[in-house]
């Protein structure tokens, strides 16, 4: 079965500091990896997702995520924080069952930036 | 403006009181689904459904019904709610059968069950 980590779920970084979010998976066959933003009293929004191909991934507001199959993970970087970053963050990896077709979500990181 | 729909946004009840979460999607999508989400939990899924009169169970479905009578609408039932099902609710829908589709949120609906 398809399992997602999150390392940390509290983040703090200084505005204009490198933000690094953490996310190791677990699956058994290729993964489809996605990671999510929370606004507060807002839905999730999708930051970016893997697929296949390239294993850089690119997303919206600046942020990227690199997979790497040989320590199974999906950490989420940007360069310089801004004060608009502050959310919640989640990593999920699309499950495989034929029918479900659902998300499995990491239990999530809050990301705080200090001015 | 594509979007999913949930209401109410936030609902205060009493155990036992049977409510209806509202969901609407306008993107045609087939599949949606229901999560709950709690402190260090993430988001659990506890209903989805592939196609209309088509729903099965998530992870964590006790306590929960759904119904899916229309492409756009998928309510959630609660029967006969418990405080243990005080929480935040996504509504969230994906087009396509492929594992790489998106998946669309509504904006929540917050429960608290006393």
């Amino acid at each position: 079965a398809q399992s997602v980590t999150q390392l940390g779920s509290h983040v703090s970084v200084s505005e204009g500091a490198l933000v690094l979010l953490r996310c190791n998976y677990s699956s058994s066959v290729p993964p489809y990896l996605f990671w999510y933003v929370q606004y507060p009293n807002q839905g999730l929004q999708l930051l970016l997702k893997y697929t296949t191909g390239a294993t850089l991934v690119k997303g919206i507001n600046g942020f990227e995520a690199e997979f790497k199959k040989s320590e199974t993970s999906f950490h989420l970087t940007k360069p310089s924080a801004h004060m608009s970053d502050a959310a919640e963050y989640f990593c999920a990896v699309s499950v495989l069952d034929t029918g479900r077709r659902a998300l499995t979500f990491g239990s999530g990181t809050r990301l705080q930036v200090q001015p | 403006e594509a979007q999913v729909t949930q209401n109410p946004r936030y609902l205060i009840t009493v155990t036992g009181k049977k409510l209806t979460v509202t969901c609407s999607q306008n993107m045609n999508h087939e599949y949606m689904s229901w999560y709950r989400q709690d402190p260090g939990l993430g988001l659990r899924q506890i209903y989805y459904s592939m196609n209309v009169e088509v729903t099965d169970k998530g992870d964590v479905p006790e306590g929960y019904k759904v119904s899916r009578k229309e492409k756009r609408n998928f309510p959630l039932i609660l029967e006969s709610p418990s405080p243990n099902q005080t929480s935040l609710y996504f509504c969230a829908s994906r087009a396509g059968t492929g594992r790489n589709t998106e998946a669309f949120f509504g904006q929540g609906t917050r429960l608290t069950v006393v």
